[in-house]
């Protein structure tokens, strides 16, 4: 089945220490996004990738960057996390980000920062 | 600037009822509504989505919102619950379009409890 994956489920890191988050799809998906979502919260965009054009939401701090690589790999990586960026972080993809396309979300990766 | 508003927190309702989790919008033309639902530890699944054309949108699992644009409006419901629709559900909108990027915005969630 076509889907949305993120590896690891669980990731455990120490303060300051970087670490990188992944995701894959094989929807071949143009649209690829990653979010924040704290308690139970509403997911919080940090930013998006159309294609290969990187677009970074203008609150979301400098630690967080992105990668992709190719149509189907998108990276998180959080340079130096603090305890606030204790966090589930969801990667979600969608055929365009223009019109009224769902997005399609995988299954997330709860951090620990210790 | 696009607004979503989910104004309960937590909806209760017995096993077997109609339920219903309110969502109202505030965006300028004519929107494209979603909703979603998650379950603990997991990302949000697409349930139903409404474009255009008909007011009454049916999604997955049984689920169906209405549409009201006067009322501006997109009300989940399902006539018969089940213990395991017991999770959060999102609201989501996002602006026609206009161009370039639109992004959606989220409503806070409403947690649904069914209980049996």
């Amino acid at each position: 089945d076509a889907m949305v994956i993120q590896n690891p489920r669980y990731q455990v890191t120490q303060f300051g220490k970087p670490v990188t988050l992944s995701c894959s799809q094989t929807l071949n998906h143009n649209v690829m996004y990653w979010y924040q979502q704290k308690s139970s919260q509403a997911p919080k965009l940090l930013f998006h990738y159309y294609d290969k054009d990187f677009n970074n939401e203008a609150d979301t701090p400098d630690n967080f960057q992105s990668r992709r690589p190719n149509t189907s790999f998108c990276f998180l990586d959080i340079r130096s996390p603090g305890l606030g960026d204790a966090a589930m972080y969801l990667c979600a993809t969608s055929r365009d980000s223009q019109i009224g396309y769902e997005q399609y979300f995988g299954p997330g990766t709860r951090l620990t920062v210790t | 600037a696009q607004s979503v508003a989910q104004p309960e927190d937590q909806v209760n309702v017995a096993e077997g009822n109609p339920l219903t989790v309110k969502c109202t919008y505030s965006v300028s033309g004519n929107p494209y509504l979603f909703w979603y639902v998650q379950y603990p530890n997991r990302g949000l699944q697409f349930l139903l989505k409404y474009i255009t054309g008909d007011n009454l949108v049916k999604g997955s699992y049984g689920f169906e919102a209405e549409f009201n644009k006067s009322q501006t409006s997109f009300h989940l419901k399902k006539p018969s619950a089940l213990v395991s629709d017991s999770a959060l559900y999102f609201c989501a909108v996002r602006p026609p379009f206009s161009g370039g990027y639109q992004k959606v915005t989220f409503g806070t969630g409403t947690k649904l409890q069914v209980i049996p």
